[in-house]
């Protein structure tokens, strides 16, 4: 089966502005969830959505963040505006849900705001 | 979530077998054992899981103690690109109908010498 699909592969923004990120999942996957990877930590989970509703969005920064996923496929997730601490990789992963399950990661998005 | 430890790092000679341990001394009954790992500049990828039997598949062996407190990821005969980092993470069958997200920790990363 095709894997997770994110797209910029990079993108490098100056401080203030915006940018959006894309991610199309495995097909069938109902739940999807986008992670921030600093780098030399683990992942850390952002947004969970289950088919187009968010399930947990606790970790969010809100003020800046914000994602969508329209007709339970595809996702976005954007950043406006970003600051320089939003430097990291953006990962999207997918699954059927449940946990007997493994996770299907993209490669994700290094981000460098500059 | 209950936690996992792990060593920080690890080395391995090539084509021997790698031991890569998970402590969770506080795992309740209905948490699964899920192992990931992520190599440079790639996302997780989704390694083996169990609840309380040994499981094997291509990639790993999963060995889970008895009393489900530790488990050991065993990788047969290592070679140069199962150099990455490894985690070893808990997810709860009940919670959220078992949809709980995955949570990282630092993982164990592991190095390969030809």
């Amino acid at each position: 089966e095709a894997g997770v699909a994110q797209s910029p592969r990079y993108k490098i923004i100056e401080k203030r502005q915006s940018v959006a990120f894309w991610c199309n999942p495995i097909s069938g996957h109902a739940t999807l969830y986008w992670y921030q990877q600093i780098l030399g930590q683990g992942p850390k989970l952002l947004i969970q959505f289950q088919n187009n509703g968010v399930v947990d969005d606790s970790q969010l920064p809100k003020d800046r963040f914000s994602a969508e996923r329209l007709k339970g496929v595809d996702s976005t997730l954007k950043i406006q505006p970003a600051k320089l601490e939003d430097s990291a990789v953006y990962l999207c992963a997918s699954t059927r849900g449940g946990p007997r399950y493994g996770y299907t990661f993209g490669s994700g998005t290094r981000l460098t705001v500059v | 979530d209950a936690k996992t430890t792990q060593p920080n790092s690890m080395e391995s000679n090539e084509e021997e077998p790698v031991h890569l341990p998970c402590n969770h001394s506080t795992i309740s009954g209905t948490d699964y054992i899920h192992w990931y790992r992520q190599l440079p500049s790639q996302g997780p990828e989704y390694v083996i899981h169990g609840l309380t039997s040994n499981v094997n598949n291509r990639m790993a062996s999963l060995a889970i103690a008895e009393d489900r407190k530790s488990s050991t990821l065993i990788l047969h005969r290592a070679t140069l690109r199962d150099a990455a980092v490894y985690y070893c993470i808990l997810r709860d069958a009940l919670r959220n109908s078992g949809n709980t997200p995955l949570v990282f920790g630092k993982g164990t990363r592991l190095s390969v010498i030809a």
